[in-house]
């Protein structure tokens, strides 16, 4: 199995910070991967697919990049919406995984 | 509108059994592969199975093959979650989501409100 590692677990940031959470993948999965916004209570929500494209709907304040094992989302200006949890996912193949998540609070 | 609504969850023993269900309407539902992912309290996501559009490929987490079984009904517009031998750790809000039926496009691009999954005696 694909074992996904996030980092930061936690992240705490002020309104306009530039934030960046990484992902890395335990063996290469090209650009396979998904990112994903959670809020207490709610379902989550696709952001990013396919390590960089940019989900229809979602700001253009969000941007992933990365290829391989490596992988980054990035939020150019924090805003108050923003502060939730943030999953990465493997869609290289089966069984599909998730990262541990990443929540970014308000510092 | 687009949507997914999971329905069926509740409390139950463990060993025992539950049924989901997931309501889709607003899409082709026979276009698209149906996935159902769970997040146990306070814990991350974790994806539990899949089944292709024409029910051909099905997949399971290897927590829980040989005891929960997807289905789907595409006249019926309706994907399944059949549980059986039910344990404590199987308690979890169960999501239904949407995947493209491409191996290309196995991530979630919508999903439902969840079904609380509680196995306690």
């Amino acid at each position: 199995d694909i074992q996904m590692t996030q980092s930061p677990s936690t992240l705490s940031a002020s309104v306009g910070d530039r934030v960046t959470i990484t992902c890395r993948a335990s063996q290469s999965i090209s650009s396979w991967l998904a990112w994903y916004q959670q809020k207490p209570g709610k379902a989550p929500k696709l952001l990013i697919y396919k390590a960089s494209s940019l989900e229809s709907g979602v700001p253009s304040r969000f941007s992933g990049s990365g290829s391989g094992t490596e992988f980054t989302l990035t939020i150019s200006s924090l805003q108050p919406d923003d502060f939730a949890t943030y999953y990465c996912q493997q869609s290289n193949s089966y069984p599909l995984t998730f990262g541990g998540g990443t929540k970014v609070d308000i510092k | 509108e687009v949507q997914l609504v999971e329905s069926g969850g509740g409390l139950v023993k463990p060993g025992g059994s539950l049924r989901l269900s997931c309501a889709a309407s607003g899409f082709t539902f026979s276009s698209y592969r149906l996935n159902w992912v769970r997040q146990a309290p306070g814990r991350g996501l974790e994806w539990v199975s899949s089944i292709s559009s024409s029910s051909g490929h099905i997949y399971y987490a290897d927590s829980v093959r040989g005891r929960l079984t997807i289905s789907r009904d595409n006249a019926k517009n309706s994907l399944y979650l059949q549980m059986n031998s039910l344990r404590a750790e199987d308690t979890a809000v169960y999501y239904c989501a949407r995947s493209g039926d491409s191996i290309w496009s196995l991530y979630f691009d919508l999903w439902g409100r969840g079904t609380l999954v509680t196995v306690s005696s």
